[in-house]
């Protein structure tokens, strides 16, 4: 089963706005990382967070995490159009010796203009 | 960090058919992934390449169904075979880039393959 459970699974608001997603994880990791796709499209690498780190921000992007909770958060602030997409977390899990990451299931975001 | 291609970049095909998908790096780099992302899904990993070894297969997924090729760091192919519709998913290849500066198995990934199986 997936590592990673996001929600919520859709998520609708007005340009400007902000968008916080969510994503759970079952077992102890290494790092997390967000990703976005845009329309089945390839993904877009947007920002690691390491296991050690709580807070880490690139651009309109803030992503948190909680490894006592087993939650990661991604906020993006004043939301834009092109912003809308499907956006995952990703985990490497520490019991896993191979270079895999696992994904959560992963947010709709849309942007209502 | 490192620019992937795949191609094709979509393809329609008969079920009972094979379809080879070629992934290609601009750099050399040592992991190389395949993942499925069905409709409306998210990724599941289907296997691991590693140039000069066999390609190591996550659970539900044998090489008789998708063989893999990894001759050189730069480049390798997935093949989908004897395709029925339930094969019908976006197929991504991805890599963990040394250029990156990060040693964290951070992976960047291709632009994807749409298939579809009739």
């Amino acid at each position: 089963s997936q590592q990673g459970e996001e929600d919520p699974q859709a998520l609708s608001i007005q340009e400007g706005e902000n968008a916080t997603m969510n994503c759970s994880y079952k077992t102890s990791i290494n790092n997390l990382q967000w990703y976005r796709q845009n329309s089945g499209r390839g993904l877009v690498h947007l920002i690691l967070i390491r296991s050690n780190e709580r807070e880490k921000h690139s651009g309109r992007l803030r992503v948190t995490l909680d490894t006592s909770k087993k939650s990661s958060s991604l906020l993006i602030t004043a939301s834009r159009a092109a912003d809308t997409a499907s956006y995952f977390c990703a985990t490497d899990p520490t019991y896993s010796s191979a270079s895999k990451i696992i994904f959560g299931s992963g947010t709709r975001l849309s942007i209502r203009p | 960090s490192a620019v992937i291609s795949q191609k094709p970049s979509r393809d329609i095909c008969q079920r009972g058919t094979s379809l080879t998908i070629q992934c290609q790096v601009d750099s050399q780099v040592t992991m190389m992934f395949w993942y499925r992302q069905q409709p409306g899904q998210s990724l599941t990993l289907i296997a691991t390449a590693n140039q000069g070894s066999e390609a190591t297969y996550e659970s539900g997924f044998v090489i008789d169904k998708f063989p893999i090729s990894r001759p050189n760091l730069t480049f390798s192919t997935l093949t989908v075979s004897n395709m029925s519709p339930e094969d019908s998913s976006i197929y991504l290849c991805s890599v963990e880039d040394p250029a990156s500066g990060s040693s964290y198995n951070e992976q960047f990934f291709g632009p994807g393959t749409r298939l579809t199986v009739l």
